[in-house]
């Protein structure tokens, strides 16, 4: 079971707005940032928004991010079909010392 | 650029010991600032962070896994390892090296190898 709590699928037609969340508590989201991670079928997570908001270099502005006390949310906008994957949220979590993450939620473009 | 890659064992007998090494290229771990880390994802689930270390050597371990848990670092080669001791079926996942931001984000990951455990 995931620390992090996240709807397992989401789903949107092509040009719509997506959006997911992630709920965590205070050792984690509540007091440290949240990033979010891309990972299609067979290939490794990619960065796509760290410290709630932020894109990495390469991340189209389509992706954002948000936080707010213990919760966080992604928001894609103008879906496209190759947006299609898993996506994870993660935060550091105090009480551990490391990260923790969201089960990770799964969006289909339909 | 910074590039991370896995290499070890990709079957393992259970009650045997996990050995996996991350080759580092690109960057020096003795860059400081980040944090060195293993990540885990069993088939068809989600992501486990498993520990890490920082150049100097400094580890911090999943409280859960951290009885069974080492890593090390080798300067000289620019890698640093994991090893994981009596494993069992429900240690074989997808293991992945990364880079990370200790209270930030994990901004570099390795592609990634599946290690069975199976005898």
């Amino acid at each position: 079971q995931s620390v992090l709590t996240q709807p397992p699928s989401a789903s949107g037609t092509p040009g719509q707005r997506g959006t997911m969340s992630c709920s965590g508590s205070s050792s984690n989201i509540g007091s440290n940032p949240v990033s979010w991670y891309q990972q299609f079928s067979g290939s490794a997570p990619k960065l796509l928004i760290y410290n709630n908001n932020q894109r990495p270099s390469g991340v189209p502005d389509r992706f954002s991010g948000s936080k707010s006390g213990t919760s966080a949310s992604l928001a894609i906008s103008g879906l496209q079909s190759e947006d299609e994957g898993d996506y994870y949220c993660a935060a550091w979590d105090d009480s551990l010392n490391g990260w923790v993450f969201g089960g990770g939620t799964k969006l289909t473009v339909l | 650029q910074l590039q991370l890659q896995e290499s070890g064992s990709g079957l393992v007998k259970p009650s045997q010991t996990l050995s996996l090494t991350c080759s580092v290229s690109g960057v020096s771990i003795d860059s400081g600032y980040f944090s060195w880390s293993w990540i885990r994802q069993p088939p068809e689930k989600g992501l486990e962070w498993i520990g890490y270390i920082y150049y100097n050597g400094t580890t911090f371990y999943n409280p859960s896994l951290k009885s069974r848990v080492t890593i090390s670092v080798d300067r000289s080669k620019n890698q640093f390892s994991l090893k994981l001791t009596f494993v069992t079926a429900t240690d074989t996942a997808v293991y992945y090296c990364v880079r990370g931001l200790s209270g930030s984000a994990v901004t570099t990951w390795g592609q990634g190898t599946l290690v069975r455990v199976s005898s």
